[in-house]
Parts: C-alpha cells; sequence; structure tokens
C-alpha cells in the first residue's frame, strides 16, 4: 500500500537559515509527489510537483525538492527561510487512482 | 489565479443533525474531491467525483456521506447523521484531469465541522 512518512513533526530554524524537510513514501511504481503548505486558518497550497524528468524541481516562494528514487525520498529544500514561511507542510504522494495520500507533516517554526 | 472556495468556513451543528458543506471549484477543472482533516491528524481522503458519479471512496465515507453537483458550479458533501467524530477540517479540491495525471488537485481553505 502507498504510504508516506515525514519523519519530523516539527523543525524550528532561524530566520535565514537553511531547511531541509525530509519526506519518503512507499509507492511500487513511479510516483507522483507533492508538496503542500498550511498557514495557520488556510488551506493546503501547492508548493511543487514532480511527474517525471528532471528530479530537482522548483517551486514557489523559493522552494525546491529532489526526488531520489534509490532512497525513495522527496526532500523540501530553501536555502534561506523567511519568518513568513512558518507553517505546517505536507507531502503527499498521487495514488494508482484519484486520490492524494498525506504525510502526517511537520510543523515549522522560524525564530528572528 | 483561480481558487477553490468554500462556505461556511466555520459551522456548528448539534449531534444527529445534518450538515451540508459547500465548495465552488475551479471552472473549468473536472475532477472534484473532499479531504478531511481531524485536529492533530494527517489529511485524509475522502471521496472523488467525476462525470456526475463518485469514481473512488474511502472506508470512511460511509452510508452516513453523500456527495452532490447540484449545479454547474457547486459540489457539496452531506453529512446525514452528525457524530462526535466528524468534527473536522473539511477540505475541497478540484483538478483538470484525476489519476495518474501530471494535473494537481487545488484546494480550498476548509470548513471547519464542530459538532456539539
Amino acid at each position: 500500500a502507498q504510504s508516506v512518512t515525514q519523519p519530523d513533526i516539527h523543525i524550528t530554524v532561524s530566520e535565514g537559515a537553511s531547511l531541509e524537510l525530509r519526506c519518503n513514501y512507499s509507492y511500487g511504481a513511479t510516483p507522483y509527489l507533492f508538496w503542500y503548505v498550511q498557514s495557520p486558518g488556510q488551506g493546503l497550497q501547492l508548493l511543487l510537483k514532480y511527474f517525471s524528468g528532471d528530479t530537482l524541481v522548483q517551486g514557489i516562494k523559493g522552494f525546491e525538492a529532489e526526488f531520489k528514487r534509490s532512497q525513495s525520498s522527496f526532500n523540501l529544500r530553501k536555502p534561506s527561510v523567511h519568518w513568513s514561511d512558518a507553517a505546517e507542510y505536507f507531502c503527499a504522494v498521487g495514488a494508482d487512482t484519484d486520490k492524494l495520500i498525506f504525510g502526517t507533516g511537520t510543523r515549522l517554526q522560524v525564530f528572528p | 489565479e483561480p481558487e477553490v472556495t468554500q462556505t461556511p468556513s466555520h459551522q456548528v451543528t448539534q449531534m444527529g443533525q445534518e450538515v451540508i458543506l459547500r465548495c465552488v471549484p475551479i471552472s473549468n477543472h473536472l475532477y472534484f474531491y473532499w479531504y478531511r482533516q481531524i485536529l492533530g491528524q494527517k489529511v485524509e481522503f475522502l471521496v472523488s467525483f467525476y462525470n456526475n458519479e463518485i469514481s473512488e471512496k474511502s472506508e470512511i465515507f460511509d452510508d452516513q456521506f453523500s456527495v452532490e453537483r447540484p449545479d454547474g458550479s457547486n459540489f457539496t458533501l452531506k453529512i446525514r447523521s452528525t457524530k462526535l467524530e466528524d468534527s473536522a477540517m473539511y477540505f475541497c479540491a478540484s483538478s483538470r484531469q484525476g489519476g495518474r495525471s501530471n494535473q494537481p488537485q487545488h484546494f480550498g481553505d476548509g470548513t471547519r465541522l464542530s459538532i456539539l
């Protein structure tokens, strides 16, 4: 069965520091992978997606993610975090059918 | 940029009552979805809808739940007789294509449902 694991429940970084949020997936075929961000009281906003091709994908707000098949990972990165990046981040995999399967999320806190 | 809109933002209902959550998907999208997120837990798939019928549903989506596209713009989720455990944030999403396509799902801001 498909699944997504986000090992870090909560991460705290200083503003200006680099960020990496981990995501591991379990899926038999080539996965479709997504990162969504949820600010407090808001919905899920798509940051970036991977379907095929270049394994390093660029997203909005300066985020990027790298698909590594050998590690079953799709980690999200940002070179310099801004205070406005504080939010909850969800990794998701597109399954065989219509549904998305989400990880449990990582809450990012940014200190000035 | 087009958005998925959901109303109301917060719904408070007595246990046992019926509730209808409303969504207006993005206008040229053909696939519609409902997900829910119980407080502190992950986002879970409920149901997908295409061509006026359910294309897939999860175990959560039992006989108490139904979906409908009553006109060309709205997509609704009805819970017939609410239970305490239905308290959650409900997200509507839409996409231009479904399944294993390269069209991502776009989500609304959610409706927080509180059952008393």
